[in-house]
């Protein structure tokens, strides 16, 4: 089977950095993706880490560990808009998805 | 950009119809994917689709859904005989590659059953 565990909620302050952890248990794993979903909406890419290591996007970087099957996803300078869902993915085939943590950012 | 187009963006129907939805996946991807969404839940898997026939399946993809590539363009999904607890967001999502784990969602069917 594959899961993936992430923290439900996290709330933290604008301009602040937030780390959301993910540790997962997949067959078959090629990496690890997150997507972000605000309210109503389609869940949109933000990073995907084939390797070992950080991957930086802007504000948003994502690290993976495949020796801890854990990685984790860093929001820097926090914004109102960042107030969303964010999953993490992985799998091969499926892209199983996390149950997603719902971040709140406080002005 | 290239995106992902579903329609309709809202299904109503009555328990025991058929509904198809449909999903027009970006044109250079090769990998497509149903996922569902019941409200205030996770996105789960439903099905993954290439070269013409499914290559993974969930345990919530039984014999009441279908998908179908019927032309170079479109891609849908069929549920045969609706129940309550079909009711959900249903996303439709591509990718260029199966090792490239980067998903390009459609914006939803939400469908309701009656």
């Amino acid at each position: 089977g594959q899961s993936l565990e992430q923290p439900s909620e996290v709330t933290a302050v604008e301009g602040a950095i937030v780390q959301i952890n993910c540790t997962y248990q997949t067959s078959g794993f090629y990496g690890l993706s997150w997507y972000q979903q605000h309210d109503g909406g389609a869940p949109t890419f933000l990073s995907y880490n084939a390797l070992d290591g950080l991957e930086e996007t802007g504000r948003f970087s994502s690290f993976l560990s495949r020796s801890d099957s854990y990685g984790y996803l860093l929001l820097q300078e926090l914004q109102m808009k960042d107030s969303a869902s964010y999953f993490c993915a992985g799998g091969a085939g499926k892209s199983t998805f996390g149950d997603g943590t719902t971040l709140t950012v406080k002005p | 950009e290239p995106e992902v187009t579903q329609t309709p963006s809202h299904q109503v129907t009555q328990m025991g119809q058929e509904v198809i939805l449909r999903c027009v996946p970006i044109s250079n991807h090769l990998y497509f994917y149903w996922y569902r969404q019941i409200l205030g839940q996770k996105v789960e898997f439903l099905v993954s689709f290439y070269n013409n026939e499914i290559s993974e399946k969930s345990e919530i993809f039984d014999d009441q859904f279908s998908v179908e590539r019927p032309d170079g363009s479109n891609f849908t999904l069929k549920i045969r005989s609706t129940k309550l607890e079909d009711s959900a967001m249903y996303f439709c999502a591509s990718s260029p590659g199966l090792r490239i784990e980067k998903l390009f969602f459609g914006s939803g069917t939400q469908l309701s059953v009656l």
